[in-house]
């Protein structure tokens, strides 16, 4: 069965210090691998999208890599609105573009 | 540019009773739409989903239905609420644009007491 591990749960970081989440994942033939943001009370925000092994992406403090097996979001010199509970989800090779996600990390980032 | 919508915001609703949780989209034409629940302490559990008018999958057998009455409407019903439907329900649209990214809605957050 398809799955996706997000870890850790929670993570408290210091204003600016960088720091990494891990997604792991068991998906044959995956399609894709998303990252989404996360606000109390709100819906998720699009982040990033990861297609092949070895590829990386960037936006502002966030950093997105993907091998074969896992992702990592890597946050640089994280800031207090950094702070959200950030979602993986990958995309299987079947069935109409459905998505399977991670329970996610909430990260907290103390001034 | 494309914009999703849920109504209502918040709901608590009472054991027994029907829901109806709209979603509408604006923007763009015959998007591929879902059903997301979210409950505390687990991952986005995909409901159900629809490539067109009509046209609609459901992936967990459940209490809930949905139906695609508009090209940009997707309506979640439930006849009889139970206290497990409970959570935070989220729609979201595909964009085929950059690679295929799901949007999502605000949500609905669901009390059922």
């Amino acid at each position: 069965e398809d799955q996706v591990t997000q870890s850790p749960e929670a993570l408290r970081l210091q204003e600016g210090e960088s720091s990494s989440l891990n997604c792991s994942y068991t998906v044959s033939g995956l399609r894709g691998l998303f990252w989404y943001r996360q606000d109390p009370g709100k819906g998720p925000e699009f982040l990033f999208t990861l297609y092949s092994a070895g590829e990386e992406k960037e936006k502002e403090r966030l950093k997105a890599t993907l091998t074969k097996k896992e992702s990592f979001l890597h946050i640089t010199a994280p800031k207090p609105e950094d702070s959200a509970t950030y979602l993986c989800a990958v995309q299987p090779p079947r069935g109409a573009n459905n998505l399977f996600f991670g329970t996610g990390t909430r990260l907290t980032v103390i001034p | 540019s494309q914009t999703i919508h849920q109504w209502p915001a918040t709901l608590v609703q009472p054991v027994g009773s029907p829901l109806s949780l709209e979603c509408t989209v604006e923007g763009t034409s015959n998007p591929n739409l879902y059903w997301y629940r979210q409950a505390a302490g687990r991952g986005l559990q995909l409901l159900f989903y629809s490539v067109g008018i009509g046209q609609i999958s459901s992936e967990v057998p459940q209490n809930l239905s949905a139906s695609r009455p508009q090209d940009r409407q997707f309506i979640l019903s439930s006849k009889k609420l139970l206290l497990s439907d409970s959570g935070f329900y989220l729609c979201a649209w595909l964009s085929w644009g950059e690679g295929e990214t799901q949007y999502f809605g605000p949500g609905t957050r669901l009390l059922v007491l």
